[in-house]
């Protein structure tokens, strides 16, 4: 069966501090991979999707980079952390191409203090 | 005008009433899926639909393609239904998300 590991659940950094959020997939292959970001309060709001590796598509413009560098392997990243930072990020996969097997991951709940 | 809307934003209820959240969306869809949310955050897919209706366990959903239009319904709401029920239009490898509807079951 297909799961979702997201890590770490919950960080405090500082402003200005890098962040890195990974998120890995087992048990399927060639995934579309998610990244979304819940601010408090809000809705979901995209931040990155990709269809494969090293293909990012960027939904909102930032200072967030996302990367994949395997197939199953998706990673959030951030040179420099500002306090809007702050939210609840998750990571999802689906079967490519079709809004079937979508699955989110347990969530980072991130604190940029 | 957002792409999802849901309605209400908020729902209150006594245990054993049958709940009713609406769904509308302008964009074109292949899935329109339903997500509960719940108050540590994890998110759980409850139902994927393209057409017509689907039913597991107390929750049914339904969705009307022509009118663009979706209901989830839950019947004899217990307290443990408490959570964000999240509308999400699906299309081209595209998620786009309507801001939720909070629901509390009262004992």
């Amino acid at each position: 069966s297909q799961t979702i590991h997201q890590w770490p659940a919950t960080l405090v950094q500082p402003v200005g501090s890098p962040l890195s959020l990974e998120c890995t997939v087992e048990g399927t292959s060639n995934p579309n991979l998610y990244w979304y970001r819940q601010a408090a309060g809000r809705g979901l709001q995209l931040l990155f999707y990709s269809i494969g590796i090293d293909q990012i598509s960027s939904e909102v413009p930032q200072n967030l980079s996302a990367s994949r560098p395997q197939d199953r392997q998706f990673i959030l990243s951030s040179k420099k952390l500002l306090l809007s930072d702050s939210g609840f990020y998750l990571c999802a996969w689906s079967v490519r191409g079709r809004g079937w097997g979508y699955t989110f991951g347990s969530g980072t709940r991130l604190t940029v203090v | 005008k957002n792409e999802v809307e849901q309605s209400p934003q908020n729902l209150t209820a006594q245990e054993g009433e049958f709940i009713t959240i609406n769904c509308s969306y302008s964009v074109g869809i292949s899935a329109l899926h339903w997500l509960q949310q719940h108050p540590g955050g994890g998110i759980v897919s409850l139902f994927m639909l393209s057409s017509g209706k689907k039913k597991h366990g107390r929750l049914i959903a339904t969705i009307n393609i022509q009118e663009k239009h979706s209901s989830l319904h839950i019947t004899a709401s217990h307290p443990r239904d408490s959570a964000v029920y999240i509308c999400a239009a699906y299309n081209n490898n595209d998620m786009r998300f309507g801001a939720g509807t909070r629901l509390t079951v009262k004992p």
